[in-house]
């Protein structure tokens, strides 16, 4: 099966601009997760959506960012106005429901300047 | 609260050289513990993973023991090869939140021929 997608690979943006993330997660996995490394530092949770309900987005940083899913399937992850510490690898994993690993995309590298 | 204290690096070996990678963790109860590999341009993989106290997590050569008397989860190899230079994470994750992963900071290796 294909694996997480995930879509820039590297987006480079102004500040005060505006740039939406892309992810496939994995056919039939009802769980998807958003999470962010920034500047080499641990990789923080963002949000997690059951099918196309957000079960908890207390990682979300502030209202700048807004994630959707449509119909349960992919995802996306904009960024409104982008600031400079936006910049860093935003990663998606997928998980089926009542399994524990989650499977993560290759990230998508942002950098605000 | 839940955390999960990794040791930095970067670190530098030759090959065939012994790895540990420090990781220790703050959790109510008794979590599953994962370790998580980035190979250079791919995402995030589960390397080994450990469910209960005492258990020993291995793949690939690397192991992994979850002590609940000194709250660690130390990963080793006894000997590493090139192809070992990545970065790895040692990850709590949260199935009364819905799953979501607490992250170490990571440690990027690196291997020298």
């Amino acid at each position: 099966e294909a694996g997480v997608t995930q879509f820039p690979s590297h987006s480079v943006i102004e500040k005060g601009q505006t740039v939406t993330l892309r992810c496939d997660p994995i056919s039939g996995h009802d769980n998807l997760y958003w999470y962010r490394r920034v500047m080499g530092k641990e990789i923080k949770f963002l949000l997690h959506f059951v099918k196309e309900s957000k079960q908890d987005e207390s990682g979300m940083p502030n209202n700048r960012f807004l994630a959707e899913r449509t119909g349960g399937t992919y995802s996306t992850l904009k960024v409104q106005p982008a600031e400079l510490e936006d910049s860093g690898v935003y990663f998606c994993a997928s998980s089926r429901t009542g399994v524990r690993e989650q499977y993560f995309g290759p990230g998508t590298r942002l950098t605000v300047t | 609260g839940n955390s999960v204290t990794q040791m930095e690096g970067p670190v530098t070996l030759s090959e065939e050289a012994f790895l540990t990678i420090n990781c220790t963790y703050t959790a109510t109860g008794y979590p599953s513990l994962f370790w998580y590999v980035q190979y250079p341009g791919e995402g995030l993989q589960l390397l080994l993973k450990a469910t209960k106290a005492d258990d020993k997590g291995s793949n690939k050569g690397f192991e992994a023991t979850y002590r609940k008397e000194t709250t660690s989860f130390h990963l080793e190899k006894g000997s590493v090869q090139v192809s070992d230079s990545a970065v790895y994470f040692c990850a709590l994750p949260f199935y009364n939140q819905g799953g979501k992963l607490i992250f170490g900071q990571g440690t990027e290796l690196s291997v020298k021929p």
